[in-house]
């Protein structure tokens, strides 16, 4: 089993949709969570960063569920331009190596 | 501020040939990462550095991957022969916190590397 896991998709979803996406860690010891989002053929850059409370950034929630072990995103009224790979990143207990998942592809079309 | 500076961004060699990648991490960033990234998938760690030390690298294959990270600034990535498998997008980033990493990571643009 991976470390991180996410469902590839891709999730294609009309303007103004709301999304969620979900991430499952299998390393209870973890200790710290964020989102990335990679545009195609660039790098990966930081989206959010996921506290226990949850956060919220404008359209972006994330949320952790620390008891079944992952982590979720929620896209509300989605725009052209969320079209993007996101990427769970969890960082381990310990050794605080950024493990990421394979990541979740978003096309919202008009 | 600068961001983090790979070079080349694309580089195509014949197997069995040595290739080299080039990282200038941001100023005052005392962690450096080495992921390798292959289409469709998340980047995978090769090897993290905190200043000139490797404190990650067991998924470094070390028969024909090399690292260094010269005082604790500039690092290089060489692959020495390299196989067709190895095609892919080598990625450095670089971050503030040392031996908590709780921060954020700067990636740069990457290397495409592709082995014909």
């Amino acid at each position: 089993r991976k470390e991180v896991e996410q469902d590839p998709g891709p999730f294609n979803v009309p303007e103004g949709a709301t999304v969620a996406f979900n991430c499952t860690y299998s390393n209870s010891a973890s200790q710290s969570f964020f989102w990335y989002r990679q545009d195609c053929r660039k790098e990966p850059k930081l989206l959010m960063s996921v506290y226990s409370s949850g956060n919220e950034d404008g359209r972006f929630t994330a949320q952790l569920n620390r008891a079944s072990q992952y982590i979720s995103l929620l896209i509300r009224d989605s725009k052209l331009s969320d079209s993007a790979t996101y990427l769970c990143v969890v960082l381990a207990g310990g050794s605080y190596i950024p493990t990421f998942g394979r990541g979740t592809s978003l096309i919202v079309h008009p | 501020e600068a961001g983090v500076v790979q070079s080349p961004r694309y580089k195509i060699i014949e197997k069995k040939q040595p290739v080299a990648f080039w990282c200038n991490p941001i100023s005052g960033h005392n962690t450096l990462y080495w992921y390798l990234q292959n289409l469709g998938q998340g980047p995978e760690l090769l090897i993290r550095y905190e200043n000139e030390e490797a404190v990650d690298d067991s998924q470094l294959p070390k028969d024909r991957f090399s690292a260094e990270r010269l005082k604790g600034v500039d690092s290089t990535l060489k692959i020495q022969p390299a196989e067709l498998g190895d095609s892919a997008v080598y990625l450095c980033a670089s971050s503030k916190d040392t031996s908590r990493n709780t921060g954020e990571l700067f990636f740069g643009e990457g290397s495409r590397l592709t082995v014909l």
